[in-house]
């Protein structure tokens, strides 16, 4: 089972709305990763977690705080957002970030697709 | 830093034919791993193939192939028989050896893959 599940799927919210997203995995996997992807473009990391510990932020305004309440779950808590965060939000997850290939693969979920009016 | 070139923004390739996707990375680093990711109209970031730098051998994976060529520091995909299903933006990405946030994915722009029945 290679599955990352993503919930919700859409989401809509106007600027002063405070929403969260949710990641789940069931893998054992201790390395989780939030993503940024706005249309045509790479996905942009945002925030890393290995061992429910952040480990990296990318310099992402505090208007997205994430939490990871225990080894499965990645949570992304948004308030005030602003129209130029609408994107595609992807999760992912690997077995750690350690230098192992084999370890440090990473699955990705379907995301979710955030519009901020 | 390093870099990753996809120089196709879009290919087009008939059913049954094969195609070829070019990348290009640039580093100094003599240990790393190279991916290349499918994203197709359901948007999760689908693993078609890994490479680690320290093996000679192209890597290959059902119809997917890859033609490394560490000198020249070029990494493409081979598609043979093209199915509908292939169509996907494809992502190239290039991963240092070492853990933590070294060892996170540095993407390519994408290509954008089409198949013709």
């Amino acid at each position: 089972d290679t599955e990352v599940t993503q919930t919700p799927k859409h989401l809509v919210m106007g600027m002063t709305n405070k929403k969260s997203l949710k990641c789940e995995q069931h893998m054992g996997h201790r390395a989780m990763y939030w993503y940024k992807q706005k249309a045509k473009k790479p996905p942009e990391l945002m925030f890393v977690y290995s061992y429910e510990k952040l480990s990296i932020n990318e310099s992402v305004p505090s208007r997205f705080s994430p939490e990871c309440p225990n080894s499965s779950l990645l949570n992304l808590h948004l308030h005030a957002l602003q129209p130029e965060d609408s994107a595609l939000y992807l999760c992912a997850s690997s077995q750690d970030e350690g230098r192992e290939v084999a370890k440090n693969i990473q699955y990705f979920g379907a995301g979710t697709r955030l519009s901020v009016l | 830093a390093q870099t990753v070139t996809q120089s196709q923004p879009e290919m087009s390739v008939q059913e049954a034919e094969t195609v070829t996707l070019s990348c290009t990375y640039d580093t100094s680093e003599s240990d790393y791993y190279l991916f290349w990711y499918k994203q197709p109209p359901s948007r999760q970031m689908i693993l078609v193939i890994r490479q680690e730098a320290y093996k000679q051998q192209n890597a290959t994976e059902n119809r997917f192939s890859v033609n490394f060529q560490k000198a020249a520091k070029s990494f493409s995909l081979k598609i043979s028989d093209s199915q509908l299903g292939d169509a996907a933006m494809y992502f190239c990405a290039y991963r240092s050896d070492y853990g933590g946030s070294q060892g996170n994915l540095i993407f390519g722009k994408g290509t954008k893959l089409s198949v013709k029945p």
